[in-house]
């Protein structure tokens, strides 16, 4: 069975601050990452994937996030945070064969001005 | 390119009445399609998922349902609604092997 864990339900950071966003995860297979941001009352949005390849990957709106095979981990960061930023991020794993993805509980980003 | 259409945006129902969430999909053709629920302050719980028209796969005991009349809209509901039924559901799709994930904009559901 794969399962994720995101570290932290609630992260703040200051405006213009580095956003570090952790996910681990467990697969007996090889996995794909996802992180997806939700805004209130909005479903959710692809921030970046990996699938196979190169290991560091870069999404949209300033995020990256790299896979780290041997601590299994897929840590989405951001250099300097935006007010806009604010929203909820969620992990995610799949591999072939499964038919849905596991998401992580979630975590809420709150950027301060 | 395709897009995914999920109706209607809010809803408030009292305890016992029925339910139908709808999702269409255009722009592709034999997606995988799935019901996700958010409760409040929790992440996301799988309900259904589909392969096929009148293929359903069900992840979580419950008094909800779900059809797919068409290739492209799946359909949730319930019989009765229970007040632990609240929650934001969101319809998806994919393709593929990677499980790349689509999502519509959403249905609150509240039962008072």
């Amino acid at each position: 069975a794969q399962s994720v864990t995101q570290l932290g339900s609630h992260v703040s950071v200051s405006e213009g601050a580095l956003v570090l966003l952790r996910c681990n995860y467990s697969s007996s297979v090889p996995p794909y990452l996802f992180w997806y941001v939700q805004y209130p009352n909005q479903g959710l949005q692809l921030l970046l994937k990996y699938t196979t390849g190169a290991t560091l990957v870069k999404g949209i709106n300033g995020f990256e996030a790299e896979f780290k095979k041997s601590e299994t981990s897929f840590h989405l960061t951001k250099p300097s945070a935006h007010m806009s930023d604010a929203a909820e991020y969620f992990c995610a794993v799949s591999h072939t064969g499964r038919r849905a993805l596991t998401f992580g509980s979630g975590t809420r980003l709150q950027v301060q001005p | 390119s395709q897009t995914i259409h999920q109706w209607p945006a809010t809803l408030v129902q009292p305890v016992g009445s029925p339910l139908s969430l709808e999702c269409t999909v255009e722009g592709t053709s034999n997606p995988n399609l799935y019901w996700y629920r958010q409760a409040a302050g929790r992440g996301l719980q799988l309900l259904f998922y589909s392969v096929g028209i009148g293929q359903i796969s069900s992840e979580v005991p419950q008094n909800l349902s779900a059809s797919r009349p068409q290739d492209r809209q799946f359909i949730l509901s319930s019989k009765k609604l229970l007040l632990s039924d609240s929650g934001f559901y969101l319809c998806a799709w994919s393709v593929g092997v990677t499980g790349e994930l689509f999502f519509g904009e959403g249905s609150r559901l509240t039962v008072l």
